[in-house]
């Protein structure tokens, strides 16, 4: 079964607005991790957000915000004033279990494009 | 602070042949996952070592084999080289100590004809 749901094969947003990327999960623990990578054509995965499944509050990390949304299990990304160099693929992750000490993997849904126009 | 470093870039190879990606983790990072990401797709988790064993394995034939040393880097090996190996390899670190996310290096793409 699909772990990890991105609905949004690509999406457009022009420069300095605020975009939604969307991310569903499946999981049967009460502890796993939710992150957040984005990918540029160079091919590096760069970390920009985490989330812990008993964390209370949003998480939140200059630009980018998560959205969590645990009884809809979902982990939306905001990112806020969007730049041109935000463009690239984005994916949403999850690592479960997820308590300190243990480096789980990671399971990566399909990854949205994000596009800015200027 | 050097980030993940993986070596070589590029690699093509042809059916059949063995090939070796090498990779050298964050400072003060002592675990090394690998993933395959093919085109237009999420990584997949191959396997992840720490303390030099192989500790969790994804869904990849024996073909796909890895080492760690002691200086924690790590080697990823694969056997009999099929087309469907043809992919971006992505090699990621992270520490044991605290939960802290997983810092990928750049990937090597391998292409196999």
């Amino acid at each position: 079964a699909q772990k990890i749901t991105q609905t949004q094969p690509g999406m457009f947003v022009q420069e300095k607005e605020a975009v939604t990327l969307d991310c569903t999960y499946d999981t049967s623990d009460q502890s796993y991790g939710l992150f957040w990578y984005k990918q540029p054509s160079s091919g590096e995965m760069i970390f920009l957000i985490y989330q812990g499944s008993y964390d209370e509050q949003n998480a939140t990390e200059g630009r980018y915000s998560l959205n969590f949304q645990k009884a809809r299990k979902s982990a939306n990304l905001v990112i806020s004033a969007s730049q041109l160099g935000d463009s690239a693929m984005y994916f949403c992750a999850m690592r479960e279990p997820d308590y300190g000490g243990s480096q789980g993997n990671l399971i990566f849904g399909k990854g949205t494009k994000l596009s800015v126009k200027p | 602070d050097a980030g993940v470093t993986q070596s070589p870039t590029h690699l093509i190879k042809t059916r059949g042949q063995q090939v070796t990606l090498r990779c050298s983790p964050k400072s003060g990072h002592d675990t090394v996952s690998w993933y395959q990401q093919a085109l237009g797709q999420g990584p997949q988790f191959i396997f992840q070592y720490y303390e030099e064993e192989e500790r969790q394995r994804g869904n990849f034939p024996d073909r796909f084999s890895g080492h760690q040393f002691p200086n924690y880097s790590s080697e990823l090996n694969v056997n009999a080289l099929l087309l469907g190996d043809s992919a971006l390899y992505l090699c990621a670190s992270s520490s044991e100590i605290g939960n802290q996310p997983q810092h990928f290096g750049d990937g090597t793409r391998l292409s196999i004809l």
